[in-house]
């Protein structure tokens, strides 16, 4: 299995809502990443996750929730959201999360385009 | 910290046609170079990438040297075809913490589009 699956695919919520992205891979990577992409931009990094511990927040407000219950699933847990918020959320996962990632590379899910009404 | 310059877009190109996208970069150390594709409607798949001073990643059809003294990564394809019509984001790696940690660093992203 080479792939990292994220589920739904599509999400549209209201900012009362409390809502969760999943992200799941089965490659014995040990290192988790949130991209957040906005129509027409480069992909920006909200959140690393190595051995299960979080070890990046890039300056995410807390309305996102990142979870990594074990080595294969991570989550995120979204609560209050604005229209502003709504994007493509991409899950990556490497190897590890330390130099080189080079040697590791990333491998990308698909994405949950979320749509915040 | 790093950053990548793209060419912006878009570029549109008949089948059978030369690619070039250019790409620099601004980095301390030594970087990693990557590019990335992103076809309409989905996540970001690696095309190739290199990890030091002339290095050539290829993939695909699709070449790029790393050129530390033109600080460049330009993307080529000798004859694109229509299923090669993609986004196409240049990225190298960033260190992010003094424990090691790194992150990739996108460029703007290239929209290619090829016509028959």
């Amino acid at each position: 299995d080479t792939e990292v699956t994220q589920t739904p695919k599509h999400l549209v919520m209201g900012m009362t809502n409390k809502k969760s992205l999943k992200c799941e891979q089965h490659m014995g990577h040990r290192a988790m990443y949130w991209y957040k992409q906005k129509a027409k931009k480069p992909p920006e990094l909200m959140f690393v996750y190595s051995y299960e511990k979080l070890s990046i927040n890039e300056s995410v407000p807390s309305r996102f929730s990142p979870e990594c219950p074990n080595s294969s699933l991570l989550n995120l847990h979204l609560h209050a959201l604005q229209p502003e918020d709504s994007a493509l959320y991409l899950c990556a996962s490497s190897q590890r999360s330390k130099r080189p990632l080079s040697n590791y590379g990333y491998t990308f899910g698909s994405g949950t385009r979320l749509t915040v009404v | 910290g790093n950053s990548v310059t793209q060419m912006e877009g878009p570029v549109t190109l008949s089948e059978e046609a030369f690619l070039t996208i250019n790409c620099t970069y601004t980095a301390t150390g030594y970087p990693s170079l990557f590019w990335y594709v992103q076809y309409p409607g989905e996540g970001l798949q690696l095309l190739l990438k290199a990890t030091k001073a002339d290095d050539k990643g290829s993939n695909k059809g699709f070449e790029a040297t790393y050129r530390k003294e033109t600080t460049s990564f330009h993307l080529e394809k000798g004859s694109v075809q229509v299923s090669d019509s993609a986004v196409y984001f240049c990225a190298l790696s960033d260190v992010i913490t003094q424990g090691g940690s790194e992150k990739l660093v996108f460029g703007k992203g290239t929209k290619l589009t090829v016509n028959p």
